[in-house]
This record gives C-alpha cells, sequence and structure tokens, in this order.
C-alpha cells in the first residue's frame, strides 16, 4: 500500500549525540515536510523540500539538518545543538495531483535522557 | 499573519449525538482547509480536503463545510461513536505563490465520545 514510514518510531538518546529519523514515501509526492509537535503547542514546522535536492528552513530549523537526495526519502537529523529535542517528529508529503492534500506518517517519538 | 483557532479545545458527548467542531481562520486567502484525526501517539490522518472554491465535502458520517468570507469551517461527525475519539485538527494553506509552503495548523479539539 500506498504510504509514508517513518521510523525509530521510538528513540532514546544521550546529552550531546546527533540522531536521524528516516522518513520515505511510496506516494511519487514530490513535497516533503518534517514537523514537530510538542503538547499545547500544536505542529511546528521544521524543514521543507518540494525538490529533489533543494530544502528550506521553517520556523524552528535551528539545531536540525536534512537532505534530499532521493524523492523517495527526506531524513531528519536532530544534532545536539537542539537545546530540546525530547518530542515527537512528524513526517508529511504533499502531491502535485490531488488538490494539494497532505499526508502523515505515524510519527518518531524522540527521547533525550 | 495566518492564524489558525478551534473551539472548543475539549468535548465530551454521549454515544450517538450529533456534533460540530469549528475551525476559525483570520485571512481568508486560502488555497484549501483540511481536517484530520489525531490518535493518542499516533500519526495524522486525513479526514476530508475542502478547495478554496468548493462549500463542502462529504466522507460516510462526517461532512466538513467552508465559509471563507467569515473565515469559518465545520467539521459535523452525525451519530457519533466511541471509535471517534480522537483530536481533531484543521489546516490551512494559504493561497500565496511564495518560496515558503507553509501549512497553518489549529491547535485541535480532543473529542470523547462516552458509550
Amino acid at each position: 500500500d500506498g504510504g509514508i514510514t517513518q521510523s525509530p518510531k521510538y528513540l532514546f538518546r544521550k546529552e550531546g549525540q546527533n540522531v536521524t529519523l528516516s522518513c520515505e514515501q511510496n506516494l511519487n509526492h514530490d513535497a516533503m515536510y518534517w514537523y514537530r509537535q510538542d503538547p499545547g503547542q500544536g505542529l511546528r514546522l521544521i524543514y521543507y523540500s518540494q525538490i529533489v535536492n533543494d530544502f528550506q528552513k521553517g520556523d524552528i530549523a535551528e539545531g536540525y539538518s536534512v537532505s534530499r537526495e532521493k524523492k523517495e526519502s527526506f531524513p531528519l537529523t536532530v544534532t545536539s545543538a537542539q537545546k530540546n529535542p525530547t518530542a515527537f517528529y512528524l513526517c508529511a508529503s504533499r502531491g502535485r495531483l490531488g488538490g494539494g492534500e497532505l499526508f502523515f506518517g505515524e510519527g518518531s517519538r524522540l527521547t533525550v535522557l | 499573519k495566518q492564524e489558525v483557532t478551534q473551539i472548543p479545545a475539549a468535548l465530551s458527548v454521549p454515544e450517538g449525538e450529533n456534533l460540530v467542531l469549528n475551525c476559525s481562520f483570520t485571512d481568508s486567502a486560502i488555497y484549501n482547509l483540511q481536517w484530520f484525526r489525531q490518535d493518542p501517539g499516533k500519526g495524522l490522518t486525513s479526514l476530508l480536503l475542502i478547495q478554496s472554491s468548493q462549500r463542502e465535502q462529504t466522507s460516510g458520517r462526517l461532512n466538513a463545510s467552508l465559509d471563507k468570507s467569515s473565515g469559518r469551517s465545520t467539521l459535523y461527525i452525525a451519530a457519533s461513536q466511541p471509535g471517534d475519539s480522537a483530536t481533531y485538527l484543521c489546516a490551512v494553506k494559504p493561497d500565496r505563490e511564495t518560496s515558503y509552503d507553509k501549512v497553518i495548523f489549529g491547535p485541535g479539539t480532543s473529542l470523547s465520545v462516552i458509550p
């Protein structure tokens, strides 16, 4: 079935470590997004990419990095520079067809110990 | 600056009741509006997408309406069931050609349907 796969579902990290969250889609969508969700704060955009080899910062890009080497993949690295990385991370994608409908993965919960 | 609000923040209803969730936005220049459902610890599931030229969309027991001029959308759930318990979010995509493809999300309404 077509969809967005995020891994791992749960991740624990020690302070000072970088971690990479995976996001893969088989929907043939051009645009992909990373959001962060914290209790009481809603969804905030970290990075987005509208085409391979191009990406843009969102509202809270500091301490994060991304790459878009393949259309299907948009990994997010949470670096040690991110001061408060414990959160629920959501990956999404959108195609050119379908009226711009946004689809989400199941999310990855990162906890810093 | 586009802002999206949802009222109420939480709602508890008995099973079988029809209910309405509200979404308000401050800038009427929107491309589309999308309703999502989120279960605890899960991702967002798309429920309905309304284009700016449309007034409503229906899927099963769900009906979403859009009134751009008043900056409002409602999600109507008929004959609610305990399985409808979740957080419902609306999201607005601005209708502007910018390099910043930003979708604005509301804070969500947490719905509990009591058996």
